[in-house]
């Protein structure tokens, strides 16, 4: 069966250090990943998607993610954390037209 | 504004009392879908709906019913709520998940805090 694994789901860092939010996703021949976003008390909110075009993929707020069909992964970076990114990631995966797979998700959570 | 709104955010009801949770988009989109939200567990789908009349199962159905009567509204009944549907439940809609007609993004309301003691 399809499925998407985050492998973190609690990640911390310091105020301006990069963030890394790791997703695994099993084996397809064409798969179509997203990374969405949950602030507290909101509803989720897209991040960014891959669906073949280019292999690096820039969403809002300076977050991009890689795929990496040799490793398949699709992990979630950015350059400096700021304290507005406190919030819950998913790692998302539709593996139809009708069928999505969501990872567990990661918390991430910003030190001053 | 393009938004999708679910009602009530928060409701505490007792076992076996029948509720609705509505949704309801302004995008005319085309599908939509009903997740709940657990510790742990991430999302899972529970029921979605490709277009007016067309509904069909998630991962996890038992104990939930909808409807799509109309394009807009795609309404969750839980007809005798028991505590192991304590949860946080999203309603979400798009364009179009294959990319064909649109950039397949998913639109999700607030949050439904349903709490059944």
């Amino acid at each position: 069966a399809q499925s998407v694994t985050q492998l973190d789901s609690h990640v911390s860092v310091s105020e301006g250090t990069p963030v890394l939010l790791r997703c695994n996703y099993s084996s397809s021949y064409s798969p179509s990943l997203f990374w969405y976003v949950q602030h507290p008390n909101k509803g989720l909110q897209l991040l960014l998607k891959y669906t073949s075009a280019a292999t690096l993929v820039k969403g809002i707020n300076g977050f991009e993610a890689e795929f990496k069909k040799s490793e398949t992964s699709f992990h979630l970076t950015k350059p400096s954390a700021h304290m507005s990114d406190a919030a819950e990631y998913f790692c998302v995966r539709y593996s139809s037209a009708s069928k999505i797979i969501f990872g567990s998700g990661t918390r991430l959570s910003i030190r001053p | 504004e393009a938004q999708v709104t679910q009602n009530p955010r928060y409701l505490i009801t007792v076992t076996g009392k029948k509720l609705t949770v509505t949704c309801s988009q302004n995008m005319n989109h085309e599908y939509m879908s009903w997740y709940r939200q657990d510790p742990g567990l991430g999302l899972r789908q529970i029921y979605y709906s490709m277009n007016v009349e067309v509904t069909d199962k998630g991962d996890v159905p038992e104990g939930y019913k909808v409807s799509r009567k109309e394009k807009r509204n795609f309404p969750l009944i839980l007809e005798s709520p028991s505590p192991n549907q304590t949860s946080l439940y999203f309603c979400a809609s798009s364009q179009d998940l294959t990319f064909r007609r649109g950039t397949g993004e998913l639109f999700f309301g607030e949050g439904s805090r349903l709490t059944v003691l």
